[in-house]
């Protein structure tokens, strides 16, 4: 069974700071990686999915995947305090139903 | 809008009684899943589904089954629910297709006593 963890498991940045999340991946064979933000009691919003070594922007939410280090990151451009989440990293090869989740960063963007 | 929706979203259950979460999609996805979310362990799968008909067990399926009647409708059953299961469950929806996207709905927190 896949491993995903995630660091740092709390991070407090101001508003408009850049914020940056860290996961690392066990199976170097995934293909198929995805940010989700999850606010307090709600579902799970994706934000970024990546199939490929580089980089992928989505609106102020950029992803870079490294798969030879087994690392996937998901950087934050000027963050605002609705941004204060839970951000999950999840991982799967393609063709397998079974994405596997960290366990999670909790961001909190302070005025 | 295409949408998942859970219901309860909120119950409280006997120890050794019979739970039933429901479980609603209008994206007209083929694949749905129920997943468990729980302090220290992240988001982890119990059964899903292929389409009407089918289910398929997950990672912990154990103390679970799954029905999936139609199209649009999962049920996550809990025959005899115990403490253990006390936790928060997510349905999900996806097309199966290439990027494999899964639709979250807003969860369920079920606690049992």
């Amino acid at each position: 069974q896949q491993k995903v963890q995630q660091s740092p498991e709390s991070l407090t940045v101001s508003e408009g700071a850049m914020a940056s999340l860290n996961c690392t991946f066990s199976d170097g064979t995934s293909n198929n990686f995805r940010w989700y933000r999850q606010h307090s009691a709600k579902g799970l919003e994706v934000l970024v999915s990546i199939f490929s070594d580089g980089e992928k922007e989505e609106g102020r939410f950029t992803a870079h995947l490294n798969r030879a280090n087994l690392h996937v990151s998901l950087h934050i451009r000027e963050p605002q305090p609705s941004d204060s989440a839970v951000y999950l990293c999840a991982n799967s090869n393609t063709g397998y139903q079974n994405f596997y989740f960290g366990k999670g960063t909790s961001l909190t963007v302070i005025p | 809008e295409a949408a998942v929706t859970q219901s309860p979203r909120n119950k409280v259950a006997v120890t050794g009684g019979k739970v039933t979460l429901s479980c609603n999609q209008t994206n007209n996805h083929n694949n749905m899943y129920w997943y468990r979310q729980d302090t220290g362990h992240g988001l982890r799968l119990i059964h899903y589904s292929y389409g009407a008909g089918s289910t398929e067990k997950g990672d912990i399926p154990d103390g679970y089954k799954a029905s999936r009647p139609s199209q649009e409708n999962f049920s996550l059953i809990l025959e005899l629910a115990t403490p253990s299961q006390t936790s928060v469950y997510f349905c999900a929806s996806g097309d199966g297709g290439v990027s494999y996207e899964q639709y979250f709905g807003p969860g369920t927190r079920l606690t049992v006593l």
